[in-house]
């Protein structure tokens, strides 16, 4: 298995609601990522996890909460998203924190209202 | 922090032209990577360069790292209309802690 699932392909929210994202992969990779990317622009970093633990927060608002339950799974958890916050969530995995080649998700499309 | 200057910003060609993008830097990378990405999915992966001077293919792709390793270019040979989409170069460096830094993308339009 070479694939990063991610779970809700399109997601719509009100600006109260809560809801998550969630990115699964099983090719043994010990680092999972985050990216936000808006449209015609380049991925950017939101948070790394290593080995299960949270290495990498770039500075992130609290209403985007990540969680890893375990080494295959990623979840983000969103609560109180501004619509500036619309965009394409990537999730990818590397074999390790700092390895150079990363896997992406087909990406959750996130419309918030 | 690094950058990386990415272009052409966009490109319209015919179907069956050869297509050349590249990538610059103001400082050293130690890896070089291109990365495909369609409307609505995730980046793919082309090709990962990991020495300088090193020439690879992917088929009719073609990508090279640059001797000063601050640089690399992609070319694409006799294009075709699936080439279509958004390509990304990424580095990775001594610094942002050994996280890829992307490049802003090559938009390539194709006319059958």
């Amino acid at each position: 298995d070479t694939e990063v699932t991610q779970t809700p392909k399109h997601l719509v929210m009100g600006m109260t609601n809560k809801k998550s994202l969630k990115c699964e992969q099983h090719m043994g990779h010990r680092a999972m990522y985050w990216y936000k990317q808006k449209a015609k622009k380049p991925p950017e970093l939101m948070f790394v996890y290593s080995y299960e633990k949270l290495s990498i927060n770039e500075s992130v608002p609290s209403r985007f909460s990540p969680e890893c339950p375990n080494s295959s799974l990623l979840n983000l958890h969103l609560h109180a998203l501004q619509p500036e916050d619309s965009a394409l969530y990537l999730c990818a995995s590397s074999q390790y924190s700092g390895a150079n080649v990363l896997t992406f998700g087909a990406g959750s499309r996130l419309t918030v209202l | 922090g690094q950058q990386l200057n990415q272009s052409p910003q966009s490109m319209f060609i015919q179907e069956g032209e050869d297509v050349s993008m590249n990538c610059t830097s103001s400082s050293i990378f130690n890896t070089w990577l291109w990365y495909k990405q369609d409307p609505g999915e995730g980046p793919v992966l082309l090709i990962a360069l990991y020495k300088a001077g090193e020439l690879t293919s992917n088929g009719r792709l073609t990508a090279q790292f640059g001797i000063t390793r601050k640089d690399s270019f992609l070319n694409i040979s006799a294009s075709i209309p699936s080439d279509v989409g958004i390509y990304f170069c990424a580095g990775q460096g001594r610094g942002s802690q050994g996280n890829l830094i992307f490049g802003k993308g090559t938009k390539l339009s194709v006319k059958p």
